[in-house]
C-alpha cells in the first residue's frame, strides 16, 4: 500500500526555525513535493526533491532520504504569514499513462506561528 | 497565481440536483486532475487526464462524471450526490514530460450537499 505520515499540528514562534517531518511508503517513487496551503486557498508549490540531500530556496529548505523514506521541510526566520497547512506529496508514475504521474498526499501539517 | 481558474467558488445543491464544476488552465499544460479535499483527510486524487484522455479513475462513484473537451478545460459533472460528498474540489494541471514540473492548483470549489 501507499502511506504518507506527517504531524497534524505544530506551533512555533515568530523568528524561529521549524522542521516539519514526512515519512512515506510508496511504490514507484518519482520525487517528493512540499506545498503550502492557506485556509480557503489553493495549495502552492514550495519545493521538490528527487535525489537525496538538501534543496534550499530562500527561507525554505527541503531534505530527502530515499533509503529511509523520509523528508523534512525547514522554515527559517518564521513570519506570521507562514501560518498555513504544509502538505507533503509523493509522486509516482502511472503504469499506463505515458509520462503522466500522480501525487499522493499526506494529511498536511497545520502550522501556527505565534508572536 | 491565476494559472488555474475554477468556477464556481461555492456551490450548494440538493441531492437530486445536477450541476457541473469547471476548471480552466492558462499554462499550456498537457495533464489535468480532479482532487477531493475533506476536513482532516489527505487530498484524494479522483481523475487524471493526459492529452485529453482519462488515464486514471481512482475508484470514484459514477455520480461524479469528468469531461475534458480540450487540454485547457476540465469539467466535473455532478448528479444525485450524497451528504458525504460535501468537500473542497480542487483542479490541478501540470506539464508531464521528462522535466520535474509541479502540479499547479486552482482555488477550488467548496461544495455543500443539503
Amino acid at each position: 500500500g501507499q502511506n504518507i505520515d506527517q504531524p497534524t499540528e505544530m506551533t512555533a514562534t515568530e523568528g524561529a526555525i521549524v522542521q516539519i517531518n514526512c515519512t512515506y511508503q510508496t511504490s514507484g517513487f518519482n520525487g517528493l513535493f512540499w506545498y503550502q496551503q492557506h485556509a480557503g486557498e489553493a495549495p502552492t508549490f514550495l519545493s521538490y526533491n528527487v535525489l537525496d540531500g538538501l534543496e534550499e530556496k530562500g527561507r525554505f529548505s527541503s531534505f530527502l532520504s530515499r533509503s529511509k523514506g523520509y523528508s523534512y521541510l525547514l522554515l527559517k526566520e518564521l513570519q506570521m504569514k507562514d501560518s498555513a497547512s504544509y502538505l507533503c506529496a509523493v509522486r509516482s508514475h502511472l503504469p499506463y499513462g505515458g509520462a503522466t504521474n500522480k501525487l499522493i498526499f499526506g494529511t498536511g501539517t497545520l502550522l501556527a506561528v505565534q508572536p | 497565481e491565476t494559472g488555474v481558474t475554477q468556477t464556481p467558488r461555492h456551490l450548494v445543491m440538493g441531492m437530486t440536483n445536477k450541476k457541473s464544476l469547471k476548471c480552466e488552465q492558462h499554462l499550456g499544460h498537457n495533464a489535468m486532475y480532479w482532487y477531493k479535499q475533506s476536513a482532516k483527510k489527505p487530498l484524494e486524487l479522483m481523475f487524471v487526464y493526459s492529452l485529453e484522455e482519462r488515464v486514471e479513475n481512482n475508484s470514484v462513484p459514477s455520480r461524479f462524471s469528468p469531461e475534458c473537451p480540450n487540454s485547457s478545460h476540465l469539467f466535473l459533472h455532478l448528479h444525485t450526490l450524497q451528504p458525504e460528498d460535501s468537500a473542497l474540489y480542487l483542479c490541478a494541471s501540470s506539464q508531464e514530460d521528462s522535466s520535474n514540473q509541479p502540479q499547479h492548483f486552482g482555488d477550488g470549489t467548496r461544495l455543500s450537499i443539503l
